[in-house]
Formats: C-alpha cells, sequence, structure tokens
C-alpha cells in the first residue's frame, strides 16, 4: 500500500543546514515532491524529483532519493527565519498516478 | 497566472447545515484536486477530475459529499448536513496532465469550515 512518513519537529539554529526525511513504502513510487506550508496558507511546490534519479539541487534545496531504502530527503542549505513552515513530501506511484499521496508533515523551526 | 483561488477562505456554519466550496484553477490546467487537511495532518485525497469527468473519489468522500466541474473550468464541493467532524481545511488544486503524470500539483489556499 501507500504510506509516506516523516518526523513531525525538527529544530535548527538559524544559518545551519536542516535535513527533513522521508520514507515511503510504495516501491513502484515515479516521482517524489517537497511541497512548503506557512500557517494558514496552502502548499508551495518546493522541488521534485524523478525515480531515476538520485540527487536534485536547486539553490540552497538538495534532494536525495535513496530508492532502495525508499528513503528521500530535503536539505536546507543556511537555514533562514522564513524557512519555519510545515514540509511536506509526498509521491506519486505508479499504481496510482493520477493523485499524490502525502506525508503528516515536519514542522521546522529555526532558533536565533 | 494568477494561480489557484478559492473561495471563501473562511465558512463557519451550523450542524446541519449545507455548504459550498468554490475553486477555479489555473487556467490552462486540465485537472483539479480536492483534498482535506485536518490539524496536524497531510492532506488526504478526496477526487479529482480530468476536464469536466469526475475520474476518481476517495473512500473519505461519503455519500453528503458532492463535487462538480461542469465546463472544466472552475469546480464546487458541496457538503450537506454538516458535522462537527467536517471541521477542516479543504484544499484544492490543479495541474496540467501530459502522458508521463509528472505535473506537480499547485494549490490553493484553502477554505477552513468549521461546523459548530
Amino acid at each position: 500500500g501507500e504510506d509516506v512518513e516523516q518526523s513531525l519537529f525538527l529544530s535548527v539554529r538559524e544559518g545551519d543546514s536542516s535535513v527533513i526525511n522521508c520514507t515511503y513504502t510504495d516501491s513502484s513510487s515515479t516521482y517524489l515532491y517537497w511541497y512548503k506550508q506557512e500557517p494558514g496558507a496552502g502548499l508551495q511546490l518546493l522541488t521534485y524529483i524523478f525515480s531515476n534519479m538520485d540527487m536534485k539541487q536547486d539553490q540552497r534545496l538538495t534532494v536525495l532519493l535513496n530508492k532502495k531504502d525508499k528513503h528521500l530527503s530535503l536539505r536546507i542549505a543556511d537555514t533562514q527565519t522564513g524557512d519555519s513552515a510545515i514540509y511536506f513530501c509526498a509521491e506519486r506511484t505508479y499504481s496510482s498516478a493520477s493523485k499524490i499521496i502525502f506525508g503528516s508533515g515536519t514542522r521546522l523551526s529555526i532558533r536565533p | 497566472d494568477t494561480g489557484v483561488s478559492q473561495n471563501p477562505r473562511h465558512k463557519i456554519t451550523k450542524r446541519g447545515q449545507n455548504v459550498t466550496f468554490r475553486c477555479d484553477p489555473i487556467s490552462e490546467h486540465n485537472r483539479l484536486y480536492w483534498y482535506r487537511q485536518t490539524l496536524g495532518q497531510g492532506p488526504e485525497f478526496l477526487t479529482y477530475f480530468q476536464n469536466e469527468a469526475q475520474l476518481e473519489k476517495s473512500r473519505l468522500l461519503s455519500d453528503r459529499f458532492s463535487a462538480e466541474r461542469p465546463k472544466g473550468s472552475f469546480s464546487t464541493l458541496e457538503i450537506q448536513r454538516t458535522e462537527q467532524g467536517d471541521s477542516a481545511m479543504y484544499l484544492c488544486a490543479s495541474s496540467l496532465a501530459r502522458g508521463d503524470d509528472a505535473s506537480p500539483l499547485h494549490f490553493g489556499n484553502g477554505t477552513r469550515l468549521t461546523v459548530t
């Protein structure tokens, strides 16, 4: 079945790197996504990766995919106060190609 | 590109009343999705349309819920005889589906429903 899991909270110091982790169960995942949600707002697409890639970099964001372990991570370099939000990992699988399944989200808080 | 627009932003209603939400997707997007999000959880899929056809509905979508997309552009989600358990954020998203289905979803800011 489809299940996406994330740790609930992460606290980092401003300027450090944040690493948010995600595991998924469906080995037929085709695309994996990272979304950001600020309070009272919808979800903002940050980046996504095709399952035949193992890394994607976009400015301060680096996505790593370990398909063997079904593990996805999002690294945010030089974390700023504006990065405080909930980050959702999501997958699109071959069996449910029409929809995206989300994890429960990781709340990132930034310490001064 | 004005993004996905949802109205209203907030809706407070009494149990038993009917409510209707509207979503205007990004104009060239052919797919439109409805998700529900409760506090501390990720969005849960409810249903989606390709153009005007409703192609999939989740088991979460009880018969009190109905969604339409009559002309393949905007969509409405109606909840009849609301219950307190319907209180949630209702999110709409759209995408431009091509053959490889890679297109990510673009979300609106949601409609927050509170049933008292």
